[in-house]
């Protein structure tokens, strides 16, 4: 499973939009790129997912360069809502073990008015 | 929907009890996994299933059984509770497809073991 690397911390302001990268240099061939949102005493949450290029959804948009070593989570227009801790997960796309979410620290991000 | 339930959500033990704490998904998922979450740390992965009958180790297993007899079910077993296990338990339930595809998260089970 490819390791991953992102800043433990980030501070923004509401209306500001927030950039979160993620490094993942040995990432393989059939490895996704999955984010997930985690807010206190709550189970993660499921935000985007992508291969390469980039995806949008009414969350959130994911940037992959093209080498696909790492990758960037945007949050248009964050609120105080989106204060989180936000992990970036890499893994094989086909199931059984290869499947397995494993998590790092994330990076908690603290959004102030 | 229901989606992932477990219980109980809070849970008090002492040294060298066992307890079992329940996980169920009404998804008709085939994978299902128990995490752990320390104050200001990640999850770490103790059990997963891959479907009904089949059960594997994650990173951190010692401690805790599991089974899953059924698709719905996959309850995690502390056989004998130390204050090592003092921690936040989540379960989590996705259908086939690997990582692409998303998992969805209980509540979590709020363990102290005094």
């Amino acid at each position: 499973l490819a390791k991953t690397t992102q800043p433990i911390s980030m501070d923004s302001y509401e209306g500001q939009e927030v950039n979160i990268t993620c490094s993942h240099n040995n990432i393989a061939t059939n490895d996704y790129i999955t984010w997930y949102q985690q807010f206190p005493s709550q189970g993660p949450r499921f935000i985007i997912q992508g291969y390469k290029t980039k995806v949008t959804n009414e969350v959130a948009s994911l940037f992959i360069p093209a080498d696909r070593k790492s990758s960037t989570l945007s949050l248009p227009r964050v609120s105080l809502s989106d204060t989180a801790v936000y992990y970036c997960l890499v893994g094989d796309a086909y199931g059984g073990s290869q499947g397995n979410l494993i998590f790092g620290k994330g990076t908690k991000l603290s959004v102030k008015p | 929907n229901a989606g992932v339930t477990q219980t109980p959500k809070f849970q008090v033990l002492k040294t060298g009890q066992s307890m079992t704490l329940q996980c169920a998904q009404d998804m008709n998922h085939e994978y299902m996994s128990w995490y752990r979450q320390d104050p200001g740390m990640g999850l770490r992965l103790i059990h997963y299933s891959v479907g009904a009958g089949i059960t594997d180790q994650g990173e951190v297993p010692n401690g805790y059984n599991v089974s899953r007899s059924t698709t719905e079910d996959f309850p995690l077993r502390l056989l004998s509770a130390a204050p090592s296990q003092t921690s936040v338990y989540f379960c989590a339930s996705r259908g086939e497809g690997g990582l692409g595809t998303e998992a969805f998260f209980g509540q979590g089970t709020r363990l102290t073991v005094v």
